[in-house]
């Protein structure tokens, strides 16, 4: 299989300040997702990036295929971005692995 | 206009009993999944059907049981269930580019706790 890892695992944020999020795999991927896993359970697609950089927002996100890494990045943070942060591969087309997830939590 | 949706949002039974989870996506997607989130939050991925065939059928017990009447539709019926089971289940649709390529989206999960 393939190990996906993400760093760190928790993470406190003042509102209003900036935070970045790392996803690291062994093995080259088809395909790397973000997701944001909201306090009331939902998951919430935030970037399909297997490669390159994409914005949205206050959000972006950078995969690295060749290295074996993704980066989210998160500015001036809200009390509404507080949840969990998972990256999802898809390996060898139809292999599916999720990071263990960033548990951010950004106080008022 | 719900995406992937999920019935029942929350399931608790007995142990021993037999349940089943629905799940319906309108996006027209060819390929559906189901998903396993435990306790610490880690999601593993169960079962991947692609315009109603089974491609993905990772190590599951055999009480556990993917129906797809039609690529809209991918159920979930689970036989003699056990404490263990307890956990989120999170159904998940993706289109099949050329590429073979998924992006997937994620039904809002049916918890469900074993007594």
């Amino acid at each position: 299989g393939i190990q996906v890892e993400q760093s760190p695992p928790d993470l406190i944020l003042q509102e209003g300040a900036n935070s970045t999020l790392r996803c690291n795999f062994s093995d080259s991927v088809n395909n790397l997702q973000w997701f944001h896993q909201n306090p009331w359970g939902q998951l919430i697609n935030l970037f399909y990036i297997p490669s390159g950089t994409k914005q949205n927002g206050r959000l972006s996100a950078t995969t690295v295929a060749t290295e074996r890494y993704s980066l989210l990045y998160i500015s001036s943070s809200q009390t509404t971005d507080s949840g969990v942060y998972f990256c999802a591969v898809q390996y060898n087309f139809n292999k599916f692995y999720f990071g263990s997830g960033t548990k951010l939590n950004v106080k008022p | 206009d719900t995406a992937v949706s999920q019935t029942p949002k929350y399931l608790v039974t007995q142990m021993g009993n037999d349940k089943s989870i629905k799940c319906e996506q309108n996006l027209g997607h060819d390929t559906m999944y189901w998903y396993k989130q435990d306790s610490k939050k880690f999601l593993k991925i169960m079962f991947s059907y692609n315009n109603k065939e089974l491609i993905i059928n990772e190590t599951v017990p055999n009480r556990f049981s993917p129906k797809s009447p039609d690529k809209a539709h991918l159920n979930l019926h689970i036989n003699s269930l056990e404490l263990g089971d307890s956990a989120v289940y999170f159904c998940a649709s993706s289109p099949r580019d050329s590429g073979g390529y998924n992006e997937q989206f994620f039904g809002p999960g049916t918890r469900l706790t074993v007594l």
